[in-house]
């Protein structure tokens, strides 16, 4: 059974540029949550989704947004990066409809790099 | 404020010899506890989850204590190898709120 797969592994964008990045949750898995990892504040939580719907976001700007389609594959976008958006992206999915009472699974991340 | 706070910072350890990392956390109302290994550059790996009733939980060399009531948590390694260098992250489960993890223990294995 293949893993959470994340794509790209690695960006470098400008600042003010858009990115999207892509997260394909475990087959069967309908639940997907994104968080962001830095040095200095660890992982933090920036939103869940389970059947297209958001469920629960984080205390993140408006500049970060998602979204999950009919396949429960996730997108999520930054807007008008900047420097400080500079970290490691990671999803992760799970078979029921919330991260909070069953195990998360991980994708290898996103290193986005904001010059 | 819903927290978890794991110590040490970072620890460095001879290969073959045992150590323990700790969590607190002050997370109200509790759902569940996990312990995730990541090495560097890549995801966590889930190692241990344990919910309010269970205190004791193994997975391989890998054995995770919890004391609800002091709102305490322990992850101990065994018998350390080489792989067992990364960062241990313990991640605490709220009944009404998200996942809230805390910040690491980075462990590095030297032969």
């Amino acid at each position: 059974k293949a893993g959470v797969t994340q794509t790209p592994r690695y960006l470098i964008k400008t600042r003010g540029q858009q990115v999207t990045l892509s997260c394909s949750p475990i087959s069967g898995h309908r639940s997907v949550s994104w968080y962001q990892q830095t040095p200095g504040q660890g992982l933090q939580f920036l939103f869940e989704y389970f059947s297209e719907t958001q469920r629960n976001k984080g205390n993140f700007p408006g500049r970060f947004s998602g979204r999950q389609f009919s396949n429960s594959r996730s997108e999520m976008n930054v807007s008008t990066l900047e420097l400080g958006d500079s970290a490691l992206y990671l999803c992760a999915s799970s078979p029921y409809n919330s991260q909070l009472n069953t195990e998360a699974f991980f994708g290898q991340g996103t290193r986005l790099t904001v010059v | 404020k819903n927290q978890v706070e794991q110590s040490p910072q970072s620890l460095i350890i001879l290969e073959g010899k045992n150590c323990t990392l700790q969590c607190n956390y002050t997370v109200s109302p509790f759902s569940n506890l996990r312990w995730y290994k990541q090495d560097t550059g890549r995801g966590p790996v889930s190692l241990t989850i344990m919910t309010f009733s269970e205190n004791t939980k193994s997975n391989g060399r890998y054995t995770a204590t919890l004391d609800a009531d002091t709102k305490q948590s322990s992850l101990h390694i065994t018998a350390s190898q080489l792989s067992d260098s990364a960062s241990y992250i313990c991640v605490v489960s709220a009944n009404t709120d998200k996942l809230i993890f805390g910040t690491g223990t980075r462990l590095q294995v030297f032969p």
